[in-house]
């Protein structure tokens, strides 16, 4: 199957700091990238569509300003969260959407301290 | 706004018991499909289903779409402690979206 990839997979940093997740297609080229989160032992809320070349679509509540997303090429998707905060630490999935299928990466544990 | 309720959140269980795991809508998929996910990792995908009335099996599990792609079950036969993790139904909305259920936390005890 498609292999989805994220970087880095565990990040903790003081709050106030900006933290950038990366997120690549690494056989297939996905012009529609998602990006979830996700709390313990709950389900994932998706958070923003990313497409290749413009701008990304956030669902309701999601602050675009708090949460960065660049698609800058169709197989690299980056989510950046700003000025983060303890109540961001939380794991962060991303997608990508390719064969008529969403392939999941690994996902990142942001701990904010 | 499109909603999957998915039943039950939660399921402990003997080695070697049956388990259903139901998701139902009031709105239509175009497809639906079932994940697990391992503490720490993404959501793996399992099967997707597509024609209603559909019936999918693999190996133990046996993944059914409703005849009006409303509804699905994830069946699983004789469950071992290495089916333990978080099973999760996604329906496809058309628009590329996956609307995903509140997921099912699975615990096989030996």
């Amino acid at each position: 199957g498609a292999v989805v990839s994220q970087h880095p997979s565990r990040v903790i940093c003081k709050s106030g700091t900006s933290v950038k997740i990366e997120c690549r297609s690494l056989d297939f080229q996905a012009t529609t990238m998602f990006w979830y989160r996700q709390f313990p032992k709950k389900s994932l809320m998706l958070m923003a569509t990313s497409n290749e070349g413009s701008k990304a679509t956030y669902e309701q509540g999601v602050e675009k300003d708090k949460f960065l997303i660049n698609h800058a090429s169709l197989t690299l998707s980056t989510l950046t969260v700003t000025s983060a905060h303890p109540e961001d630490s939380s794991f962060y999935i991303c997608s990508a959407s390719g064969m008529d299928t969403q392939y999941f990466g690994p996902g990142t544990r942001l701990t904010v301290l | 706004t499109q909603l999957l309720e998915q039943s039950p959140q939660f399921l402990s269980i003997q080695e070697g018991e049956n388990l259903t795991v139901y998701c139902n809508s009031s709105s239509v998929f175009s497809s639906l499909q079932w994940y697990r996910q391992e503490p720490g990792e993404g959501p793996v995908l399992l099967v997707t289903v597509v024609t209603g009335g559909e019936v999918k099996k693999l190996k133990r599990l046996t993944f059914q779409f409703g005849d009006a792609r409303k509804d699905s079950s994830l069946h699983i036969t004789a469950a071992q402690p290495g089916d333990t993790g978080l099973y999760l139904c996604a329906g496809d909305n058309q628009g590329g979206k996956l609307i995903f259920g509140q997921g099912t936390e699975l615990s096989v005890k030996p």
